[in-house]
């Protein structure tokens, strides 16, 4: 069975501070599809990243950046000089490798930035 | 506009009653998906189409039902024997030929009184 953890249910930051969401994952499958969603307050999901199995190259865009770390089972996701239109909830999730390729969250973290 | 469309925002109604939550994608898309929010806790999925006339049970489907008559359309009915109906509802799509990443609706709110 897959699994995702997001350790973090909440975090507070001030706004310009570097701030970072851990997310561990756990598959017996030897491909598979990391994804990182962002959830405002207006509730709907908006996709942010999907990194596949086979790439471990860091990536960055603009002020996020993510870290896969095949060896720790490890997604973390990065935030840098945080906004306060960071604030939202972020969730970590798993593709399977069927062909219906339906994911697996975590719990989400909260983030909130204040100014 | 291409995207997808879940109405309405916000759903009310009493213990007992079935009700059917509206999912609608303009995007071509072949897989479309269900999932359940509830407070503090990830999405959990209710039921998923790969194809029309075709759909399997996810993690949660009891008290669940759904049909896929029109690719661009999913409903999903939350009969009356699902004991905690009260939640957020997410409808999701993505082309079925790789692993895409899923596009999310707006939810739909469902309270129970």
């Amino acid at each position: 069975a897959q699994k995702v953890t997001q350790a973090q249910t909440e975090i507070s930051v001030v706004e310009k501070e570097d701030v970072t969401l851990d997310c561990v994952y756990e598959t017996r499958d030897t491909t598979y599809y990391l994804f990182w969603y962002k959830q405002p307050p207006s509730g709907e999901l908006v996709f942010l990243i999907r990194r596949n199995s086979f790439d471990e190259q860091n990536e960055i865009s603009g002020r996020y950046s993510w870290n896969f770390q095949k060896s720790t089972s490890s997604f973390n996701f990065t935030i840098t000089a945080s906004q306060v239109v960071d604030s939202a909830v972020y969730f970590c999730a798993l593709s399977d490798t069927s062909g219906y390729s339906t994911l697996t969250f975590g719990k989400g973290t909260m983030l909130l930035v204040s100014p | 506009d291409g995207g997808i469309t879940q109405s309405p925002k916000y759903l009310f109604r009493k213990e007992g009653q079935n009700v059917t939550l509206s999912c609608e994608q303009n995007l071509n898309h072949d897989a479309m998906y269900w999932y359940r929010q509830d407070p503090g806790q990830g999405l959990r999925l209710i039921y998923y189409s790969q194809i029309v006339n075709d759909f399997q049970k996810g993690d949660i489907a009891e008290g669940y039902s759904v049909s896929r008559e029109k690719k661009e359309s999913f409903p999903l009915t939350v009969t009356s024997a699902q004991k905690n109906p009260t939640a957020f509802y997410l409808c999701a799509s993505r082309w079925r030929s790789s692993h895409n990443e899923q596009f999310f609706g707006p939810g739909t709110r469902l309270t129970v009184l």
